[in-house]
This record gives C-alpha cells, structure tokens and sequence, in this order.
C-alpha cells in the first residue's frame, strides 16, 4: 500500500503569512493527489486536484505543486477563514490521506 | 447539484452490527465509483473502503480485517457499508464520498455518526 506522509502536523501562522504545507507518497502516484480543508464539524472540501488544478470556487491564494512523490500546498495572504485542518488524499491506488496539517492562529 | 445523503448510523454495542446507507442524487450514480471513509473523533480522516460502478472492483483498508462489506444498488441510486464484529475503536463520522478517477474524492455526505459503546 502506498503510503503518505504530511508534514507539518501542526502550525502557527499569522494573517496575510504564507503557509507550505508537504505531502510525500511512499512510492511514485504521479499527479493523483488532491488537497482538502475541513474546518470542526464540517464536512472536508476539496482545494486542489490533480495535484495543481485548483477547485473552482477557491480563492487563487490557494496552490499545489509537485509529482511523483513529493507534494505542496501553499496557501499565500492567509486570511482568518484559512484556519483550518488541510489534509492531502492519494488516489493513485486506493486511496490514503495525509495525517493533517492544523493550521492555528499565531 | 450533487447531493449524497448518509443514514443508519446510532449507538451499537461491542460485536454488534450495523448498516450505513447513502443516497445520491443529481449525478449519473452507476457512472461512479463511491468510497466510505470515517474520521474518529478529534482524529484524521481514514479511507474505509471504494466500490466501481459496476461493483467489479471492491477495495478495503487492511485495518477492517474482513469484518465491513461495501456494495451498491444502482437501480437505487444507493451505497452500503456492512459493519460486523464493531469495536470501540470503530466509532467515528462515516462519509459516503464520490470518487473521480482522474480527480480523486470530489463530493461528500454530511456523514453519519457511529458509536460502538456497552
């Protein structure tokens, strides 16, 4: 099974801050990689697929880069509603998340 | 729009079973694959298990070890997850979410709480 690690598990960050956070897949899973934000009690919603193709809807301060193994999320101008949990999500062969990154207020 | 809506969740005793329903609706439901996955409380998320369309390919995390079974009824627009043998540590959020193969998870349920307690 491939397996996905998330790093950092937790941040602190300030607003208008820019936040990287990094995915490594334990084997190569090409582009087949998507980026969500869940906030508590709310349901996860997708930021990023494709590894780099941004939802529609989602602020452009949003973006992913990578392939292969080796995955960012990086979210410029954080603003107060980005203060959430991220999680990435492999879909290359079943599928694994990303333990999760909280982004918390500095 | 699409809409996936999760129900049978509840309070179930340890050994006990359950069965978790999902409707979609607003998408061509037979055209997907659909995947469970759960969220303990205060925990990540954790992919349960994915079902194709046709129900050819039928996928589970090893950590089930045998005791969920995933299936769907296409001429009802509908998705199950068979739990058997629940433990504690099986409490959680159950999501019914699409999958895309070329996008991943790209819908959601609002989820269905399980919570396997004596």
């Amino acid at each position: 099974d491939i397996q996905v690690t998330q790093s950092p598990s937790a941040m602190s960050a300030s607003v208008g801050d820019t936040v990287t956070i990094t995915c490594r897949a334990s084997q190569d899973i090409s582009h087949f990689l998507a980026w969500f934000q869940q906030k508590p009690g709310k349901v996860p919603k997708r930021l990023i697929y494709a590894a780099s193709s941004l939802q529609s809807g989602v602020p452009s301060r949003f973006s992913g880069s990578g392939s292969g193994t080796e995955f960012t999320l990086t979210i410029s101008n954080l603003q107060p509603e980005d203060f959430a949990t991220y999680y990435c999500l492999q879909h290359k062969n079943h599928l694994t998340f990303g333990g999760g990154t909280k982004v918390e207020i500095k | 729009e699409v809409l996936l809506v999760e129900s049978g969740g509840g309070l179930v005793k340890p050994g006990g079973s359950l069965r978790l329903s999902c409707v979609g609706s607003g998408f061509t439901f037979y055209a997907y694959s659909m995947n469970w996955v759960r969220q303990a409380p205060g925990k990540g998320l954790e992919w349960v298990s994915s079902i194709s369309g046709s129900s050819s390919k039928i996928q589970y995390a090893d950590s089930l070890k045998g005791r969920f079974t995933i299936s769907r009824d296409n001429a009802k627009d509908s998705l199950y997850l068979q739990m058997s043998s629940l433990r504690a540590e099986d409490t959680a959020v159950y999501y019914c979410a699409r999958d895309d193969y070329y996008e991943g998870i790209d819908y959601w349920g609002q989820g269905t709480l399980v919570t396997v307690s004596s």
